[in-house]
């Protein structure tokens, strides 16, 4: 069966600091995979989306960056957070093609001092 | 930009009560898709429903879909404690690849 892992859980970081999160995906070969962010009592804010290694489209300009190194593997990075990148970053994967159910990371909670 | 709205915002029943959450859209969609999140954890998918259907059934779940109205009901039958949390709807359109977006969500809790 697939699975996917989102680390860390929690992370406290200062202003100005960098930012590294990883997700993989196992149990499947090709996936779509995708960053959100959500805000408190919020929605998703679709952050980036990839279909391919090296593929990476961003929806929202910011200071955030993607990157996908290997098939199942997708980073979340940032050489230097604002104040306003706080929030709880969503991983998930989907089946290549066809708008299918994405399934979901249990988040990473990031809190910017 | 925000494709769904859920609505309500929030919604308090009694356990064994039903519950009804509506969504509603704004351009075509190829589908609309249900999920449910935990407080402080991922999303977990619910059901999909495609743009051809009118009504779909998962255990106590029931939802439907009126393409012409634009707008989709999630139906939780004889709701339990475990019911409580956010529902989101998610709708995936013609023009935007595999991307889905999500609506603002309603947060529901089940009163014991």
């Amino acid at each position: 069966s697939q699975t996917i892992h989102q680390w860390p859980a929690t992370l406290v970081q200062p202003v100005g600091s960098p930012l590294s999160l990883e997700c993989t995906v196992e149990g499947t070969s090709n996936p779509n995979l995708y960053w959100y962010r959500q805000a408190a009592g919020r929605g998703l804010q679709l952050l980036f989306y990839s279909v391919g290694i090296g593929q990476i489209s961003s929806e929202v300009p910011q200071n955030l960056s993607a990157s996908r190194p290997q098939d199942r593997q997708f980073i979340l990075s940032s050489k230097k957070l604002l104040l306003s990148d706080s929030g709880f970053y969503l991983c998930a994967w989907s089946p290549d093609r066809g708008s299918q159910p994405q399934h979901f990371g249990d988040g990473t909670r990031l809190s910017i001092l | 930009s925000q494709q769904g709205e859920e609505d309500p915002q929030a919604l308090s029943i009694q356990e064994g009560e039903n519950a009804t959450m509506n969504c509603s859209y704004k351009t075509s969609i190829n589908n609309l898709q249900w999920y449910r999140q935990n407080s402080g954890r991922g999303l977990v998918h619910l059901i999909l429903i495609r743009s051809n259907e009118r009504e779909k059934h998962s255990g106590r779940l029931r939802v439907t879909l009126d393409t012409s109205k634009k707008s989709s009901s999630l139906l939780i039958t004889a709701s339990r404690a475990a019911d409580t949390a956010s529902y989101f709807c998610a709708t995936a359109a013609p023009n935007r690849d595999d991307k889905i977006i999500f609506g603002k969500g309603t947060r529901l809790h089940i009163l014991p």
